[in-house]
Order: C-alpha cells, then structure tokens, then sequence
C-alpha cells in the first residue's frame, strides 16, 4: 500500500539551530510532493511542493526541501529556525498524477525555544 | 478571496443526533475532500469527490456520509454520531495541480 512517513514525532530545537525533517514515500512511479504546516490552532498551509525538474525546491518562510528520487525521500530543511516557526509539519504524497488525493504522514511536531 | 468555508467551527453533540458540516470553496475546483486529524495519526481521508455527483470513499468512510450536488459544496455528514467521531475535521479542494487548499477546521466533540 502507498505510504508516508515521517521520521520524527516531535522535534525539539533553539532558535537559530539548523532543521532537518524526514520524509519517506513508498511506490516508485510518478509522484507529487508537498510539505505542508500547521501553526498551533491552525489550519494546513502549503509550505512548498515539487512535482518535477530542479529537485531543490524553495518554498516560503525560508523552507526548501530536496526530493532523491533513489531514496524515495522528500527532507524539509531550514538553515536557521525561529520560534515562529514552531507548529507541525506534514509531508504529503500525490501518486500518479492524480488530483488531489494526497496521502499525508504522521506529522512532526517542531518546538523551537527562544 | 480564494477560500475554503466550513461551519460550524466547533460543535458538541450528542451520540445518535444528526448533524452536518457544511463545507464551501468559491475557487471552482473540481476536487474537495474531508480528513479527520487526531493526535498521532495525523490527516485521515474520509471522502472525496472528483467532480459534481462523483464521490468516493477514502481510509475512513464509516459512520460518515457525503453529497456533492453543486460543485462549490461538499457536505458531510454524520447520521449517527458516536464519541469515536470527536475529532477535528478538514475540508479541503484542490485544482488540477494537485495541492490542497484547506479551510480553517471544525471541531467536534460527540458525548
């Protein structure tokens, strides 16, 4: 069965501290990718999204992530955190193309201390 | 504004008593879908729909009825409310890119 996961439950940081959050996807055929945030209290918000060439991708808040194809990964990283940045953080997978039907991981929860 | 609605914010109910979520985007996607989010297992999908009259059931259809009789709505529905339906519920459309876009949440507690 297609599935997502993400690594980690619950991350705590300091602000200023460098972020890595892992994002692993099953099934090898064409694939969409999307991280997405929820700020405590929030709805989801689209962080950034790939769905082809550069697999670098930069999205807001200073957020970027690399899709490797080899390792079915799709990491969300930031050089440098903010308390802000505090929330939860879901990867999701769009299989085949199809519109819309995402398939989202567990969740990481991010706590940054000032 | 580009958005999707949802009401009733928050709601408790009672087991057994109907109740509707009604949900509404004025972006003219043709995909809109329901998730339930509980804590540790994140967005669960219950329906989904393709277009006007297309519905399909998702990871968590039990307990949970949809309609999709206009393109802008996509109402859910809980006939018979039970305590394992309290969770927060999202709305969400999506045009052919594929993304989501959510509404703000509603938040359900069956006693």
């Amino acid at each position: 069965a297609q599935s997502v996961s993400q690594h980690n439950h619950h991350v705590i940081l300091s602000e200023a501290a460098s972020l890595e959050l892992g994002c692993n996807y099953s099934y090898g055929g064409t694939v969409n990718l999307f991280w997405y945030v929820q700020y405590p209290g929030q709805h989801l918000q689209l962080l950034l999204k790939y769905f082809s060439g550069d697999p670098l991708v930069k999205g807001i808040k200073g957020f970027e992530a690399e899709f490797i194809k080899s390792k079915f990964s799709f990491n969300l990283r930031k050089p440098s955190v903010q308390w802000s940045d505090t929330a939860e953080y879901f990867c999701a997978v769009n299989y085949g193309g199809s519109q819309g039907n995402l398939i989202f991981g567990k969740g990481t929860k991010l706590s940054v201390k000032p | 504004e580009a958005q999707v609605t949802q009401n009733p914010r928050y709601l408790i109910t009672v087991t057994g008593k109907k109740l509707t979520v009604t949900c509404s985007q004025n972006m003219n996607h043709e995909y809109m879908s329901w998730y339930r989010q509980d804590p540790g297992l994140g967005l669960r999908q219950i329906y989904y729909s393709m277009n006007v009259e297309v519905t399909d059931k998702g990871d968590v259809p039990e307990g949970y009825k949809v309609s999709r009789k206009e393109k802008r709505n996509f109402p859910l529905i809980l006939e018979s409310p039970s305590p394992n339906q309290t969770s927060l519920y999202f709305c969400a459309s999506s045009p052919l890119t594929g993304e989501l876009f959510f509404g703000e949440g509603s938040r359900l507690t069956v006693l």
